[in-house]
């Protein structure tokens, strides 16, 4: 069993749509990230949580400690959201371990 | 916010040849350097870890001596991909770490190709 998972793997929306992805995880975290990858490649890092909710701009994550599961939420999804959403941890040594990534286009 | 510039943002390079890849942390010092190697449609793929001043551990199975890593400053980090094949045509991609909290700065990644 990995010991991240996302869902969904592809998500296809229509502008103006209220997006969810979710992440789960087996093992105990003190953060959890959230990661936007542009179709050309570049991360940028939206969000590192440990607890409760964050919020900048459209984007919303939330954290649930104890039942190890993660939220990135989009409201009024635009097709500039589209991209790859990955969720990540780190370990002892500080590796991230990545989730597998979510695929999202969002159509005008 | 914190920055890191990664170049160049594409190469093509032809085989046996060396390329090297720069990431420099504009704003912050970068303590810890990540190092990863993506393929098409993969996740993220931990090549070494690099702290400031030291030798950089390699994950198991990346030959340390064709994926060449110096850290020699807390600004500047290099790759350098030693006598390149077309199989090591990829998508490589730093991140920096710096001394306080726990975020992680991205750059902007490098397509390489070799012919």
């Amino acid at each position: 069993k990995n010991e991240v998972e996302q869902s969904p793997q592809n998500l296809t929306a229509q502008e103006g749509e209220f997006i969810t992805i979710n992440c789960s995880y087996s093992v105990g975290i003190s953060a959890l990230h959230w990661l936007q990858q542009h179709p050309g490649g570049g991360i940028v890092s939206l969000f590192m949580l440990s607890s409760g909710k964050k919020k900048h701009g459209r984007l919303i994550a939330t954290i649930n400690i104890q039942e190890k599961h993660s939220s990135l939420h989009i409201t009024a999804s635009h097709p500039r959201d589209s991209a790859v959403y990955i969720c990540a941890f780190a370990v002892r040594t500080d590796k991230l371990i990545f989730g597998t990534g979510t695929r999202l286009q969002v159509f005008p | 916010g914190a920055v890191v510039s990664q170049h160049p943002s594409w190469v093509i390079c032809k085989s046996g040849t060396s390329v090297k890849i720069e990431c420099r942390s504009l704003d912050f010092q970068a303590t810890t350097m990540f190092w990863y190697r993506q393929f098409p449609k993969q996740s993220l793929m931990l090549m070494a870890t690099s702290n400031e001043g030291s030798k950089a551990t390699y994950e198991q199975g990346v030959e340390k001596d064709k994926f060449l890593i110096n850290h020699a400053s807390l600004t500047l980090s290099t790759l350098t991909v030693t006598s390149a094949h077309p199989e090591d045509s990829s998508f490589y991609i730093c991140s920096a770490r710096g001394d306080s909290g726990y975020g992680y700065t991205f750059g902007s990644g490098t397509r390489l190709t070799v012919v």
